[in-house]
């Protein structure tokens, strides 16, 4: 069965540290791979996506995957109390159909 | 670009009637709309993949005569919930994958279900 791991936290950090967020998966033949936002109550936001092995950056965003340790990570610098919320890894295992495989969730506080 | 809406954002039914939610795309045409269910506290459950013009696809467990979902056009999805009883109370969300687009999908806002 596809798996993809998160740590469910939550994570604290104070106020402008950098918040460090880890996903690992199971299939070796993932290829897609994605972080959303979910703030308590409202839906996923899309913050980043990342395909290639690196580092990908946007803002205070930093997408890192390594596909050969099967671990995609979320790097957040200069964290801010509205960054506290469910940070949820997704991966496309591959297939026609588009469906991602979710992760649970890693809950990110940030305080002031 | 790629924004995702969802009608209602809220409802209350009794138990017993059935319940509609549309899932419109925007600004982009969505070869694939997806349908996830989440209770309070719990990751997202995916409930079915949706194609314009096809049939949906239902995960094992979901029943299909309960959770009608039409895909009419390449902007709009439908769930109905059917014969809705107080466990269908959750928050249902669509997302959507655009033509053209890589595999990210697009949330709608989600509508919150009671079922009294």
């Amino acid at each position: 069965q596809k798996e993809v791991e998160q740590n469910s936290g939550p994570l604290s950090v104070p106020e402008g540290a950098i918040a460090s967020l880890n996903c690992t998966y199971s299939d070796r033949g993932s290829q897609s791979f994605f972080w959303y936002r979910q703030y308590s109550g409202k839906s996923p936001e899309l913050i980043m996506f990342i395909y290639s092995n690196g580092d990908k950056e946007d803002g205070r965003f930093t997408a890192q995957l390594n596909k050969a340790s099967q671990y995609v990570s979320l790097l957040i610098r200069d964290s801010q109390p509205s960054d506290s919320a469910t940070y949820l890894c997704a991966v496309h295992p591959g297939g026609n159909t588009g469906k991602l495989i979710f992760g649970q969730g890693t809950t990110l506080q940030v305080k002031p | 670009g790629a924004v995702v809406s969802q009608h209602p954002s809220r409802v209350i039914c009794k138990s017993g009637t059935s319940v509609k939610i549309e899932c419109r795309s925007l600004d982009f045409q969505a070869t694939t709309m997806f349908w996830y269910r989440q209770f309070p506290k719990q990751s997202l459950m995916l409930m079915a993949t949706s194609n314009e013009g096809s049939k949906a696809t239902y995960e094992q467990g979901v029943e299909k005569d309960k959770f009608l979902i039409n895909h009419a056009s390449l902007t709009l999805s439908t769930l109905t919930v059917t014969s809705a009883h107080p466990e269908d109370s959750s928050f249902y969300i669509c997302s959507a994958r655009g033509q053209g687009f890589g595999y990210e999908q697009y949330f709608g806002p989600g509508t919150r279900l009671t079922v009294t």
